[in-house]
């Protein structure tokens, strides 16, 4: 069964870019993933689904800003031109024949 | 738009039962697979239990298994998760999310909180 590690936190100021890490665990670096984003309070969103290839497609309403793209068993999510909105939890997401799985979370702070 | 409205969530004492439903609108709702996903507070998401577009194949994590069962009546849009046995760490807000195939889940409830407690 895959394993997907987050890093538990990250910072980095306004109108900034960052770049959140998931990992995937030894055999399945080439699994999909799903980002999803937490703001306080709310229930989880659907960003966008990636590919190993670095290929993604965002779901309905994510903005430009999120991009997303990969490296071996990396899989990355880039914010650019940081929000103060953006400061959320941000979740990524994978899947295997019968059972499918979370990562730690990231605590994402705009300074 | 697509909605998905989770409810029977609230105070259970510890061995009891409770049944989640997550009404479905907004989307063909046979054509998508299942999830429940809950959040302990101040924790991360942890995978429940998911279901196929047809209901014919049910897939649980490992804190669920042989106490929790999903389901999915398709005829009313709707999602179920019975949970048996419960313990103070089942405590958690529970959310439902739509799958699509090859792309994770796609929508989110608002979730609905369960505590057990005695």
């Amino acid at each position: 069964q895959p394993v997907l590690t987050q890093s538990s936190s990250a910072s980095a100021s306004l109108g900034s870019s960052v770049k959140l890490t998931c990992t995937l665990s030894s055999g399945h670096s080439s699994y999909i993933i799903a980002w999803h984003q937490q703001e306080p309070g709310k229930a989880p969103r659907y960003l966008m689904k990636l590919e190993g290839s670095g290929s993604y497609n965002k779901g309905s309403g994510v903005p430009d800003r999120f991009s997303g793209s990969g490296s071996g068993a990396d899989r990355y999510l880039t914010i650019s031109n940081l929000q103060f909105e953006d400061e959320a939890d941000y979740y990524c997401e994978t899947w295997d024949s019968n059972t499918r799985v979370f990562g730690g979370g990231t605590k994402l702070t705009v300074l | 738009e697509v909605q998905l409205l989770e409810s029977g969530g609230g105070l259970v004492q510890p061995g009891g039962s409770l049944r989640l439903s997550c009404a479905a609108s907004g989307l063909t709702f046979s054509s998508y697979g299942m999830n429940w996903v809950r959040q302990a507070p101040g924790k991360g998401l942890e995978w429940v239990s998911a279901i196929s577009r047809s209901g014919g194949s049910t897939y649980y994590g490992d804190s669920a298994k042989g106490r929790f069962t999903i389901s999915r009546d398709n005829s009313k849009n709707t999602l179920y998760l019975q949970m048996n046995s419960l313990r103070a760490e089942d405590t958690a807000i529970y959310y439902c999310a739509s799958i699509q195939a090859g792309s994770g889940s796609v929508g989110w409830g608002q979730g609905t909180l369960v505590t057990v407690s005695s």
